[in-house]
């Protein structure tokens, strides 16, 4: 069975700092990889998704995420954060199994930006 | 265009009650999924759908039923509420036929905010 792990369970920034979440995923075969990210009492958005192409993949408000296939590896990345950006971002793995899609998420990692 | 709407937003039950929560979809999305979501633990799937009348478990199956009667409808039942089920409930749908399959995120519902006492 896949599994997505993700580094951090809480990061703390200060406005204009960089911004690096981990996530990993365990699964051999061909995988749709996806960033959601739920601000506080909202529902979960998509951020960014990769599907096939350029590993490297630009999403909306400036993120962006690396997809590594040697180190199974999927991270989120943005060179400078702002106090909106706090919220709780999870990874998600989509791969195809016997009954359609299977959709696995990371436990999350919640951002705080200090302004 | 709503996309994915859940109700009840909110509910408080005792132990042993039932309920059901409803989700629905507007986007002709053939595959449904509940999640509960608790703290430190993400995104947990409780059950989905791959189509209209057909329904599997998921990860966290137990003291939930589903139905899925409807395309556009899948229903979340708890029998005999517990304390454990406290939770943040959503629902998901995915998957547009003529697209790629995997090629396709999930549509989020806003959450149903679910207390048993």
């Amino acid at each position: 069975a896949q599994s997505v792990s993700q580094h951090n369970h809480h990061v703390i920034l200060s406005e204009a700092a960089s911004l690096e979440l981990g996530c990993n995923y365990s699964y051999g075969g061909t995988v749709n990889l996806f960033w959601y990210v739920q601000y506080p009492g909202q529902h979960l958005q998509l951020l960014l998704k990769y599907f096939s192409g350029d590993p490297l993949v630009k999403g909306i408000k400036g993120f962006e995420a690396e997809f590594i296939k040697s180190k199974f590896s999927f991270n989120l990345r943005k060179p400078s954060v702002q106090w909106s950006d706090t919220a709780e971002y999870f990874c998600a793995v989509c791969s195809r199994d016997n009954y359609g899609q299977n959709f696995v998420f990371g436990p999350g990692t919640r951002l705080s930006v200090l302004p | 265009n709503a996309g994915v709407t859940q109700t009840p937003k909110f509910r408080v039950l005792k132990t042993g009650q039932s309920m059901t929560l409803l989700c629905a979809q507007d986007m002709n999305h053939e595959y449904m999924y509940w999640y509960r979501q608790d703290p430190g633990m993400g995104l947990r799937l409780i059950h989905y759908s791959v189509g209209e009348g057909t329904t599997a478990k998921g990860e966290v199956p137990d003291g939930y039923n589903v139905s899925r009667l409807k395309k556009q409808n899948f229903l979340l039942g708890l029998e005999s509420a517990a304390p454990s089920q406290t939770s943040v409930y959503f629902c998901a749908s995915s998957y547009t036929p003529g697209q790629a399959l995997t090629n396709q995120p999930q549509h989020f519902g806003d959450g149903t905010r679910l207390s048993i006492l």
